[in-house]
């Protein structure tokens, strides 16, 4: 089953509204999550790293005021996107990395966002 | 920054054929990563390769991870129906991942 979790695995919204976006570990504690971003028929792109307990770090590009990083728990990180408009229409991955099995990375199962 | 080139983009096959595909970058990876990533979910891993030269097999995969460490190829031999999708290299750094193009495998029965 799944080790690291994401909800929703789809959601529609209007622009100029906020979602957000979940990401769970589920059997083991990740002081850093990533997110990362997939257009249709596109690679992943890395977007940020999230820090339990402190600050997000993005990347080159992405902007901080507009996708919000919350790492909460040793066990959640959650994406919001505010205000948000049809460009932003993607697919949203997770991924989380149990330092206690070796370092394995673990994605999540994704979610799609439409902005309508 | 960091990136990496994947090729091919995509692949058309007959079933039961082999396939072959690569990943060269500019930069050294300390640790080369396989996916597959089926329509509208995330990455699966499939191979990880740790060490320079390493040759690893999963099942009718196989990749390895070059000398150099800038590069690495993925094999799949004797392709099934269950293969098709979108397979991707990437590199590790730190706990980040650059990831290739991806390669589009389409197999005909």
């Amino acid at each position: 089953g799944a080790v690291v979790s994401q909800h929703p695995s789809r959601v529609i919204c209007k622009s100029g509204t906020s979602v957000k976006i979940e990401c769970r570990s589920l059997d083991f504690q990740a002081t850093t999550m990533f997110w990362y971003r997939q257009f249709p028929k596109k690679s992943l792109m890395l977007m940020a790293t999230s820090n339990e307990g402190s600050k997000a770090t993005y990347e080159q590009g992405v902007e901080k005021d507009k996708f919000l990083i919350n790492h909460a728990s040793l066990t959640l990180s959650t994406l919001t996107v505010t205000s948000a408009h049809p460009e932003d229409s993607s697919f949203y991955i997770c991924s989380a990395t149990n330092r206690v099995r070796g370092n394995t990375i673990y994605f999540g199962e994704g979610s799609w966002l439409t902005v309508v | 920054g960091q990136q990496l080139n994947q090729s091919p983009q995509s692949m058309f096959i007959q079933e039961g054929e082999d396939v072959s595909m690569n990943c060269t970058s500019s930069s050294i990876f300390n640790t080369w990563l396989w996916y597959k990533q089926d329509p509208g979910e995330g990455p699966v891993l499939l191979i990880a390769l740790y060490k320079a030269g390493e040759l690893t097999s999963n099942g009718r995969l196989t990749a390895q991870f070059g000398i150099t460490r800038k590069d690495s190829f993925l094999n799949i031999s004797a392709s099934i129906p269950s293969d098709v999708g979108i397979y991707f290299c990437a590199g590790q750094y730190a706990q980040k991942l650059v990831f290739g193009q991806g390669t589009r495998l389409t197999i005909n029965p």
